[in-house]
Protein backbone atom coordinates (compact mmCIF):
# COMPACT_ATOMS: atom_id res chain seq x y z
CA UNK A 1 0.00 0.00 0.00
CA UNK A 2 0.85 3.33 -0.27
CA UNK A 3 0.77 6.24 1.60
CA UNK A 4 1.55 9.79 1.91
CA UNK A 5 2.56 11.81 5.18
CA UNK A 6 2.70 15.15 5.83
CA UNK A 7 3.55 15.53 9.79
CA UNK A 8 3.21 19.70 9.57
CA UNK A 9 -0.93 20.20 10.61
CA UNK A 10 -0.62 23.59 10.68
CA UNK A 11 2.24 26.39 9.66
CA UNK A 12 2.25 29.93 10.41
CA UNK A 13 4.90 32.35 8.79
CA UNK A 14 5.38 36.41 8.56
CA UNK A 15 5.58 37.44 4.63
CA UNK A 16 8.85 36.96 3.44
CA UNK A 17 9.79 34.51 5.37
CA UNK A 18 10.64 31.44 3.60
CA UNK A 19 9.41 27.71 4.67
CA UNK A 20 9.20 24.72 3.96
CA UNK A 21 6.27 22.01 3.66
CA UNK A 22 7.50 17.94 4.53
CA UNK A 23 6.47 15.05 3.06
CA UNK A 24 7.38 11.58 3.42
CA UNK A 25 6.14 8.67 1.43
CA UNK A 26 6.19 4.87 1.41
CA UNK A 27 5.99 2.88 -1.64
CA UNK A 28 6.88 -0.67 -2.88
CA UNK A 29 6.97 0.59 -6.53
CA UNK A 30 10.02 1.16 -8.50
CA UNK A 31 8.29 3.56 -11.04
CA UNK A 32 6.24 6.19 -9.15
CA UNK A 33 4.86 9.70 -9.35
CA UNK A 34 4.96 12.28 -6.33
CA UNK A 35 2.70 15.81 -6.93
CA UNK A 36 1.92 18.91 -4.53
CA UNK A 37 -1.46 20.36 -4.85
CA UNK A 38 -2.44 23.67 -3.47
CA UNK A 39 -5.95 24.31 -2.33
CA UNK A 40 -6.87 28.09 -1.95
CA UNK A 41 -9.13 28.99 0.53
CA UNK A 42 -11.98 29.17 -2.64
CA UNK A 43 -11.11 25.41 -2.32
CA UNK A 44 -10.21 24.10 -5.50
CA UNK A 45 -7.26 21.63 -5.95
CA UNK A 46 -4.30 23.85 -8.44
CA UNK A 47 -1.56 21.09 -9.46
CA UNK A 48 1.70 22.75 -9.10
CA UNK A 49 4.39 19.87 -9.96
CA UNK A 50 4.77 16.16 -10.94
CA UNK A 51 8.02 14.35 -10.11
CA UNK A 52 8.79 10.78 -11.24
CA UNK A 53 11.11 8.36 -9.36
CA UNK A 54 13.79 8.24 -11.99
CA UNK A 55 14.45 11.93 -11.24
CA UNK A 56 16.07 13.47 -8.45
CA UNK A 57 16.84 17.00 -9.51
CA UNK A 58 15.39 19.64 -7.63
CA UNK A 59 13.14 22.23 -9.25
CA UNK A 60 12.76 25.67 -8.81
CA UNK A 61 10.03 27.66 -10.66
CA UNK A 62 9.95 31.30 -9.58
CA UNK A 63 9.57 31.59 -5.52
CA UNK A 64 8.74 27.70 -5.48
CA UNK A 65 11.49 25.23 -4.95
CA UNK A 66 11.45 21.32 -4.35
CA UNK A 67 13.33 18.76 -2.78
CA UNK A 68 13.09 14.97 -3.72
CA UNK A 69 15.38 12.55 -2.12
CA UNK A 70 15.00 8.90 -2.30
CA UNK A 71 16.76 8.04 0.43
CA UNK A 72 14.78 9.62 2.58
CA UNK A 73 11.56 9.08 1.05
CA UNK A 74 10.88 12.61 1.13
CA UNK A 75 9.67 15.57 -1.46
CA UNK A 76 9.57 18.79 0.12
CA UNK A 77 8.43 21.78 -0.87
CA UNK A 78 9.93 25.24 0.09
CA UNK A 79 8.59 28.80 -0.61
CA UNK A 80 11.18 31.44 -0.71
CA UNK A 81 9.86 34.89 0.33
CA UNK A 82 6.34 33.97 1.31
CA UNK A 83 3.24 35.83 0.72
CA UNK A 84 0.20 36.43 1.71
CA UNK A 85 -1.20 34.96 -1.49
CA UNK A 86 0.78 31.79 -0.39
CA UNK A 87 -2.04 30.87 2.31
CA UNK A 88 -3.79 27.74 1.76
CA UNK A 89 -3.71 24.31 2.55
CA UNK A 90 -0.88 22.19 0.57
CA UNK A 91 -1.23 18.33 0.23
CA UNK A 92 1.37 15.97 -1.15
CA UNK A 93 0.40 13.37 -3.33
CA UNK A 94 1.33 10.03 -4.69
CA UNK A 95 0.85 7.40 -7.63
CA UNK A 96 2.49 4.98 -9.10
CA UNK A 97 2.99 1.33 -11.00
CA UNK A 98 0.30 -0.92 -8.94
CA UNK A 99 -1.75 1.76 -7.96
CA UNK A 100 -2.95 2.57 -11.60
CA UNK A 101 -3.78 6.26 -11.68
CA UNK A 102 -5.46 6.77 -7.96
CA UNK A 103 -3.62 9.80 -6.38
CA UNK A 104 -2.92 8.95 -2.73
CA UNK A 105 -3.01 12.14 -0.84
CA UNK A 106 -1.38 13.20 2.06
CA UNK A 107 -3.45 14.97 5.07
CA UNK A 108 -2.53 18.28 4.26
CA UNK A 109 -0.32 21.68 5.47
CA UNK A 110 -2.64 24.70 6.46
CA UNK A 111 -0.30 27.37 5.78
CA UNK A 112 -0.70 30.89 7.03
CA UNK A 113 1.24 33.81 6.11
CA UNK A 114 0.36 36.89 8.15
CA UNK A 115 0.90 40.34 7.12
CA UNK B 1 -10.14 27.24 -14.34
CA UNK B 2 -9.04 23.54 -14.97
CA UNK B 3 -11.62 22.95 -17.80
CA UNK B 4 -13.38 20.41 -15.45
CA UNK B 5 -16.70 21.82 -14.38
CA UNK B 6 -19.03 19.99 -11.29
CA UNK B 7 -22.53 21.23 -10.82
CA UNK B 8 -24.04 21.65 -8.49
CA UNK B 9 -21.54 23.71 -5.95
CA UNK B 10 -23.61 23.55 -3.29
CA UNK B 11 -25.80 20.74 -1.41
CA UNK B 12 -27.71 20.73 1.34
CA UNK B 13 -29.83 17.52 2.16
CA UNK B 14 -31.10 15.67 4.85
CA UNK B 15 -30.33 12.22 6.13
CA UNK B 16 -31.48 9.30 4.31
CA UNK B 17 -31.98 11.37 1.19
CA UNK B 18 -30.22 10.03 -2.35
CA UNK B 19 -27.98 13.05 -4.55
CA UNK B 20 -26.28 13.27 -7.82
CA UNK B 21 -23.62 15.02 -8.35
CA UNK B 22 -22.49 15.91 -11.80
CA UNK B 23 -19.25 16.67 -13.21
CA UNK B 24 -18.23 17.07 -17.06
CA UNK B 25 -14.59 16.32 -17.89
CA UNK B 26 -12.00 18.88 -20.12
CA UNK B 27 -12.42 18.53 -23.50
CA UNK B 28 -11.17 14.99 -24.36
CA UNK B 29 -10.51 13.76 -21.46
CA UNK B 30 -11.71 10.17 -21.32
CA UNK B 31 -11.00 9.31 -17.50
CA UNK B 32 -13.10 10.85 -14.82
CA UNK B 33 -12.28 10.32 -11.14
CA UNK B 34 -14.36 11.48 -7.93
CA UNK B 35 -12.37 11.77 -4.86
CA UNK B 36 -14.00 12.93 -1.34
CA UNK B 37 -12.49 15.51 1.27
CA UNK B 38 -13.46 14.79 4.60
CA UNK B 39 -12.46 16.55 8.27
CA UNK B 40 -12.62 12.52 9.01
CA UNK B 41 -10.90 10.69 6.09
CA UNK B 42 -9.26 13.41 4.34
CA UNK B 43 -8.76 13.39 0.77
CA UNK B 44 -9.44 9.83 -0.66
CA UNK B 45 -9.71 8.44 -3.96
CA UNK B 46 -13.47 7.13 -4.77
CA UNK B 47 -13.31 5.47 -8.66
CA UNK B 48 -12.00 5.96 -11.70
CA UNK B 49 -14.43 5.42 -15.16
CA UNK B 50 -12.40 5.66 -18.62
CA UNK B 51 -14.00 6.05 -21.64
CA UNK B 52 -17.79 4.90 -20.05
CA UNK B 53 -16.17 2.01 -18.41
CA UNK B 54 -15.08 1.18 -14.16
CA UNK B 55 -11.53 1.78 -14.12
CA UNK B 56 -10.62 1.48 -10.66
CA UNK B 57 -12.43 1.39 -7.38
CA UNK B 58 -11.10 3.23 -4.06
CA UNK B 59 -12.61 3.28 -0.71
CA UNK B 60 -15.90 3.82 -1.77
CA UNK B 61 -19.04 2.59 0.04
CA UNK B 62 -21.71 0.44 -0.94
CA UNK B 63 -24.45 3.46 -0.69
CA UNK B 64 -22.44 5.28 -3.65
CA UNK B 65 -22.55 4.80 -7.28
CA UNK B 66 -20.92 6.45 -10.56
CA UNK B 67 -21.57 6.29 -14.03
CA UNK B 68 -20.05 7.66 -16.90
CA UNK B 69 -21.84 8.38 -19.89
CA UNK B 70 -21.51 8.40 -24.05
CA UNK B 71 -20.66 12.26 -23.55
CA UNK B 72 -18.30 11.77 -20.94
CA UNK B 73 -19.68 13.23 -18.47
CA UNK B 74 -20.15 11.67 -15.27
CA UNK B 75 -22.63 11.09 -12.14
CA UNK B 76 -21.85 10.06 -8.64
CA UNK B 77 -25.03 9.00 -6.51
CA UNK B 78 -24.99 8.73 -2.92
CA UNK B 79 -28.21 7.19 -1.22
CA UNK B 80 -29.21 6.54 2.44
CA UNK B 81 -27.20 9.50 3.51
CA UNK B 82 -25.70 10.07 6.63
CA UNK B 83 -24.48 12.55 8.10
CA UNK B 84 -20.63 11.35 7.83
CA UNK B 85 -20.87 12.08 4.32
CA UNK B 86 -20.91 15.86 4.30
CA UNK B 87 -17.92 16.52 2.17
CA UNK B 88 -16.52 17.85 -0.29
CA UNK B 89 -16.49 15.87 -3.61
CA UNK B 90 -14.26 16.46 -6.54
CA UNK B 91 -14.33 15.03 -10.15
CA UNK B 92 -11.02 15.20 -11.66
CA UNK B 93 -10.16 14.36 -15.32
CA UNK B 94 -6.89 13.17 -17.61
CA UNK B 95 -6.38 12.31 -21.08
CA UNK B 96 -5.43 8.25 -20.70
CA UNK B 97 -6.75 5.31 -19.40
CA UNK B 98 -3.85 5.00 -17.00
CA UNK B 99 -2.31 8.28 -16.21
CA UNK B 100 0.80 9.55 -14.08
CA UNK B 101 0.60 12.97 -15.38
CA UNK B 102 -1.39 15.80 -14.18
CA UNK B 103 -5.14 15.23 -12.96
CA UNK B 104 -6.94 18.24 -14.03
CA UNK B 105 -9.73 19.12 -10.75
CA UNK B 106 -13.38 20.57 -11.10
CA UNK B 107 -13.97 23.02 -8.42
CA UNK B 108 -15.71 20.50 -6.05
CA UNK B 109 -19.39 19.89 -5.24
CA UNK B 110 -19.56 20.62 -1.03
CA UNK B 111 -22.60 18.39 0.15
CA UNK B 112 -24.21 19.38 3.49
CA UNK B 113 -26.29 16.38 5.37
CA UNK B 114 -28.72 17.59 8.07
Amino acid sequence: AQKVTQAQTEISVVEKEDVTLDCVYETRDTTYYLFWYKQPPSGELVFLIRRNSFDEQNEISGRYSWNFQKSTSSFNFTITASQVVDSAVYFCALTGETSGSRLTFGEGTQLTVNP
Amino acid sequence: DSGVTQTPKHLITATGQRVTLRCSPRSGDLSVYWYQQSLDQGLQFLIQYYNGEERAKGNILERFSAQQFPDLHSELNLSSLELGDSALYFCASSPERVSYNEQFFGPGTRLTVL
